[in-house]
């Protein structure tokens, strides 16, 4: 069965550090990747996702970004965090177009705390 | 583009009462419309879906309307119970969304009152 993995679970961090999120994804081979951002008591906002290692397709204009190293690897990072970085931070995945499921599943998040 | 919106962004229901939820979707090339419940502090989870061949869809408690011609679609709460407080998310993914992408709605707070 496929799992997602996303770490760390909870982070801190002042205002202009730099930022690494990391999500992973097993059981499942060429999955697109997504990287969402909840502010609290807010919808989902997609932030990047991804069809293949390298591609890489950003929605919304910010000092985010996200890289694919690896097929079942998406990481999301900044260099300096602002306080509107503030939220919880969901990846979450689906099988490429044509497989069995179209279902898309969300990873447990990371919840980050600008200071 | 694509925009689904979904409403009331909050329902209060007695424990026992049934709870309806509605989404209107823009994309008329939408096909497949899925609902999320995320509870407090927690990932949103997938606990029905529907495809744009079938009208209706039924698991246990929770049904899921499609009514393609209006463009909406709706949950449906049966016998809730104070553990069906949540907030409630619709989606929909059209055939042409670039990286297969859901749209999704903004949201609805349903609280279940014992």
């Amino acid at each position: 069965s496929q799992t997602i993995h996303q770490w760390p679970a909870t982070l801190v961090q002042p205002v202009g550090s730099p930022l690494s999120l990391e999500c992973t994804v097993e059981g499942t081979s060429n999955p697109n990747l997504y990287w969402y951002r909840q502010a609290a008591g807010r919808g989902l906002q997609l932030l990047f996702y991804s069809v293949g290692i390298g591609q890489i397709s950003s929605e919304v204009p910010q000092n985010l970004s996200a890289s694919r190293p690896q097929d079942r690897q998406f990481i999301l990072s900044s260099k300096k965090l602002l306080l509107s970085d503030s939220g919880f931070y969901l990846c979450a995945w689906r099988s490429r177009p044509g497989g069995r499921s179209t279902e898309q599943y969300f990873g447990p998040g990371t919840r980050l705390t600008v200071t | 583009g694509e925009n689904v919106e979904q409403h009331p962004s909050t329902l209060s229901v007695q424990e026992g009462d049934s709870a309806v939820i509605k989404c209107t979707y823009s994309d008329s090339a939408s096909n497949y419309f899925p609902w999320y419940k995320q509870e407090l502090g927690k990932r949103p989870q997938l606990i029905i879906d529907i495809r744009s061949n079938v009208g209706e869809k039924k698991d246990q408690r929770i049904a899921v309307t499609l009514n393609k011609t209006a463009k909406h679609f709706s949950l449906h709460i049966t016998e809730t119970q104070p553990e069906d407080s949540a907030v409630y998310f619709c989606a929909a993914r059209g055939i042409y969304n670039q990286g297969g992408k859901l749209i999704f709605g903004q949201g609805t707070e349903l609280s279940v009152k014992p």
